[in-house]
């Protein structure tokens, strides 16, 4: 099965920098990958997602770059706030068998710093 | 357009009781998904259903738990017997096609004492 791997497990960056999280997957058949947020005690809700025929996607202050030879993904933050502040989980889907489950990395806490 | 709904969002329970959680997808979704979060952890797969179908239950664990989304009403995910490990949150999700965006609901978060 798929296994997703994410780096760091924290990151804290000063109001105004950027901030970068890193994933890589295991299963070359994955075609989906989103970014989730969640902030405590509440959903995790979709900030970006990008499919395995685009290279880089970006919405405002959100990118999100793929790279499928190395079968890693990345997110990245420009002119951080506040309330980025939140868990950051990457996902991809495995698609083998049928099922689309996400297969989700162990998050990413953000501390942005004012 | 309503979310993703489901409930109850708290549930408490004690050793060996039975706990059901519901879950509404978003209207003109038939996947739902469930997952299970562990405090400081990601999320788990553990079903995918379609209306009146298990597609995939690979990590919901073999005893105690079941999963069921009917032609009518909630998908309902059913913990028998529950053990203080299965204290965790439990969101569900739904999307209108199996390769898509879930949307997530607002999880229960189960607590057995």
């Amino acid at each position: 099965g798929e296994n997703v791997e994410q780096h760091p497990s924290t990151l804290s960056v000063q109001e105004g920098d950027s901030a970068v999280i890193k994933c890589t997957y295991s299963d070359s058949a994955s075609n989906y990958f989103p970014w989730y947020k969640q902030e405590l005690g509440k959903r995790p809700q979709l900030i970006i997602d990008i499919r395995s025929n685009v290279g880089e996607k970006k919405d405002q202050r959100i990118a999100v770059t793929l790279n499928k030879t190395a079968k890693h993904f990345s997110l990245h933050i420009t002119e951080t706030q506040p309330e980025d502040s939140a868990v950051y989980f990457c996902a991809a889907i495995d698609s083998g068998a049928g099922s689309y489950q996400l297969t989700f990395g162990k998050g990413t806490k953000l501390s942005v710093i004012p | 357009n309503a979310g993703v709904m489901q409930n109850p969002r708290h549930l408490v329970r004690r050793r060996g009781q039975e706990a059901r959680l519901r879950c509404s997808p978003m209207k003109g979704h038939s996947h739902v998904y469930w997952y299970r979060q562990l405090p400081e952890e990601g999320l788990k797969f553990m079903v995918y259903l379609q209306k009146e179908n298990i597609i995939d239950e690979s990590g919901m664990p073999k005893e105690r738990f079941s999963a069921e989304f009917p032609k009518e009403g909630p998908s309902i995910l059913r913990i028998q017997q529950v053990v203080r490990g299965d204290s965790a949150a439990y969101f569900c999700a739904s999307s209108m096609g199996p390769v898509g965006e879930q949307f997530f609901g607002p999880g229960t978060r189960l607590t057995v004492l």
